[in-house]
């Protein structure tokens, strides 16, 4: 069975600072992995995926993400927050795309400080 | 892009009737569709998955009398909460996968009186 772990469901960081969430994976194949950013009622928003081509992957709004296969993880990083990055991200895993449903993590909160 | 459209985006229901959920895809054809409900500050939790033609499969712990979805074409799956109760209160969001993603619908948010 697939699962996601974030470490820490709220995070706050000051405007124009690194912004660093954690997500950790569990999968017995090689995973699928996407970053999702979710506004107040609102669907959900994909900002990058990993699909086993780079390791380092470039997503929208400045984020990026680094597939490590040795420490099961796939953090999502931007080098400097703003303002409208508030919102809540949530790591998901699949086996692949297609057919297969997302398995998603518990979220994380991100506040930035004015 | 491939784009689901999902209404109604909020909905009051009173306690004791139904609310159908329509999601479309509008420039695809979505063979399978997955139904998510989110608890306030929760993660997203696999209902149910849909297939076109073919019934639903469910995921453990979600009562399919309750929660009957259709997947009659390949442009729409609905999602009707029958008897609704408060506890039933969500958010409610579709998600069909595409050739290399996933694509979701805006969310509807049912309160139920």
């Amino acid at each position: 069975a697939q699962s996601v772990t974030q470490l820490g469901s709220h995070v706050s960081v000051s405007e124009g600072a690194l912004v660093l969430l954690r997500c950790n994976y569990s999968s017995s194949v090689p995973p699928y992995l996407f970053w999702y950013v979710q506004y107040p009622n609102q669907g959900l928003q994909l900002l990058l995926k990993y699909t086993s081509a780079a390791t380092l992957v470039k997503g929208i709004n400045g984020f990026e993400a680094e597939f490590k296969k040795s420490e099961t993880s796939f953090h999502l990083t931007k080098p400097s927050a703003h303002m409208s990055d508030a919102a809540e991200y949530f790591c998901a895993v699949s086996d692949s795309v297609g057919n297969e449903k997302l398995t998603f993590g518990t979220g994380t909160r991100l506040t930035i400080i004015p | 892009g491939a784009v689901v459209s999902q209404h109604p985006s909020w909905v009051i229901c009173k306690s004791g009737t139904s609310v159908k959920i329509e999601c479309r895809s509008l420039d695809f054809q979505a063979t399978t569709m997955f139904w998510y409900r989110q608890f306030p500050k929760q993660s997203l939790m696999l209902m149910a998955t849909s297939n076109e033609g073919s019934k639903a499969t469910y995921e453990q712990g979600v009562e399919k009398d309750k929660f009957l979805i259709n997947h009659a074409s390949l442009t729409l799956s609905t999602l009707t909460v029958t008897s609704a109760h408060p506890e039933d209160s969500s958010f409610y969001i579709c998600s069909a996968p595409t050739a290399s993603d996933y694509t979701f619908g805006s969310g509807t948010r049912l309160t139920v009186v």
